[in-house]
């Protein structure tokens, strides 16, 4: 049984650009959530989604926007991307409404240079 | 929102001690915490988890404590082995979304 993957595992892109970010949820999970975790710090909530649409969302600019698919893969989208983005991408799967904690993918290591 | 405080930041045993670390959190409606193991290159791994309906919990040489009425809880590992060293991550839910605290470095030292 595949947990959750994500691609890219690494990507560096030049301030300005526009990012993608994919993750495959855990096989039976229908939720996806995005973190943010800047090195030497804890996961920063970006956004949930459920359904396909956005379920809640953290404090982050709208240079980030996120997309769910029926298949209930997700994707993460950054704009205009700042030094300040360089950060793991931390993509976690649940069952919506359980009583169970996140399954989190390994990440995608995004440099802005 | 919730906000999980943790600490220590850094926290070094000898292997074969024991390993505490503590986080606060601050919306009483939080239901559920979970702890999360992070190795050098990988996502955060659940370890253990609690409900805000239990005081303690243990699995093997891992155990967690919650006191709701002070909004703290607790990791305590035991009889620590040198993979027990890395990050980790307190966390607390409400409505499906997990707060995670800023993480503790655990080393075990030979």
């Amino acid at each position: 049984d595949a947990g959750v993957t994500q691609s890219p595992t690494h990507l560096i892109k030049t301030r300005g650009q526009q990012v993608t970010l994919r993750c495959s949820p855990k096989s039976g999970h229908d939720t996806v959530s995005w973190y943010q975790q800047a090195l030497g710090q804890g996961p920063q909530f970006i956004f949930q989604y459920y359904e396909e649409e956005e379920r809640q969302r953290g404090n982050f600019p709208d240079r980030f926007s996120g997309h769910q698919f029926p298949n209930y893969s997700s994707e993460l989208n950054v704009n205009a991307l700042l030094l300040g983005d360089s950060a793991l991408y931390l993509c976690a799967s649940s069952v919506v409404s359980s009583n169970y904690g996140y399954t989190f993918g390994s990440g995608t290591r995004l440099t802005v240079v | 929102g919730e906000n999980v405080e943790q600490h220590p930041s850094t926290l070094s045993v000898q292997e074969g001690d024991s390993a505490v670390i503590k986080c606060t959190y601050s919306d009483s409606a939080s239901n559920y915490f979970p702890w999360y193991k992070q190795e050098l290159g990988k996502g955060p791994q659940l370890i253990i988890d609690i409900r805000s309906n239990v005081g303690e919990k243990k699995d093997q040489r891992i155990a967690v404590t919650l006191n709701k009425t002070a909004k703290h809880f607790s990791l305590h590992i035991t009889e620590t082995q040198p993979e027990d060293s890395a990050v980790y991550f307190c966390a607390a839910r409400r409505d499906d979304k997990i707060i995670f605290g800023k993480g503790t470095r655990l080393h075990i030292l030979p």
